[in-house]
């Protein structure tokens, strides 16, 4: 199956700083990526969709200016947790959609997720 | 209401044995995908199986399949000879096509494959 690469897998860093977290898809071209949190034991949370070329677009409760997401091509996005916080740990795990094939098939890859932990 | 629904938190099977993990889904739309992912420890999902709305036949990979009754919402996925390896989390997730890029998934079952 396709492949998702996303690093780092595991970050930890001070309160106040900025992580950035990339996520590229291999050996496809992604027009759309998306980015989700997940917490323990728990299902994942969609934070928001990436669209090639155009601006991200965020869930409902997500901080478009704590959460920033670059997709400058279509292999390529990148998730800046700025001036993160210890609330801000958590899994994140990007995920790509292969459009290759019909459209209800479009099956959405998965990256190996980024453990984030806040100091 | 919730468009994914998976009744099952925790599932124990005994190795070599099949196992079927529950999931139902809501939805009016004509047109959709229903999936199933894999979750270990490690944390990666792993696409394992797809349906599509229209598919007449039960989608099948290997040792996972699914049983995919429409009338009933249900897309179960059952795994068959299971492994060691099989322990994990699995995730059922819909994506209705009209909506387009909101993939709905369950609350996850976790299941533990016992030697």
């Amino acid at each position: 199956g396709a492949v998702v690469s996303q690093h780092p897998s595991w970050v930890i860093c001070k309160s106040g700083t900025s992580v950035k977290i990339e996520c590229r898809s291999l050996d496809f071209q992604a027009t759309t990526m998306f980015w989700y949190r997940q917490f323990p034991k728990q299902s994942l949370m969609l934070m928001a969709t990436s669209n090639e070329g155009s601006k991200a677009t965020y869930e409902q409760g997500v901080e478009k200016d704590k959460f920033l997401i670059n997709h400058a091509s279509l292999t390529l996005s990148t998730l800046t947790v700025t001036s993160a916080h210890p609330e801000d740990s958590s899994f994140y795990i990007c995920s790509a959609r292969d459009e290759s094939g019909s459209v209800g098939k479009n099956i959405q890859y998965f990256g190996a997720g980024t453990r984030l932990s806040v100091l | 209401a919730q468009k994914i629904t998976q009744t099952q938190p925790g599932m124990f099977v005994q190795e070599k044995e099949a196992v079927t993990l529950d999931c139902t889904y809501d939805t009016s739309d004509q047109s959709y995908g229903l999936f199933w992912y894999k979750q270990p420890s490690s944390g990666e999902m792993i696409f394992l199986i797809y349906q599509g709305s229209y598919d007449e036949q039960n989608a099948t990979e290997g040792r996972y399949s699914l049983n995919f009754q429409k009338a009933r919402k249900s897309a179960n996925l059952v795994i068959s000879a299971s492994q060691l390896g099989d322990s994990a989390m699995y995730f059922c997730a819909m994506r209705e096509v009209i909506t387009g890029n909101q993939f709905y998934f369950g609350t996850g079952t976790s299941l533990t494959v016992i030697p």
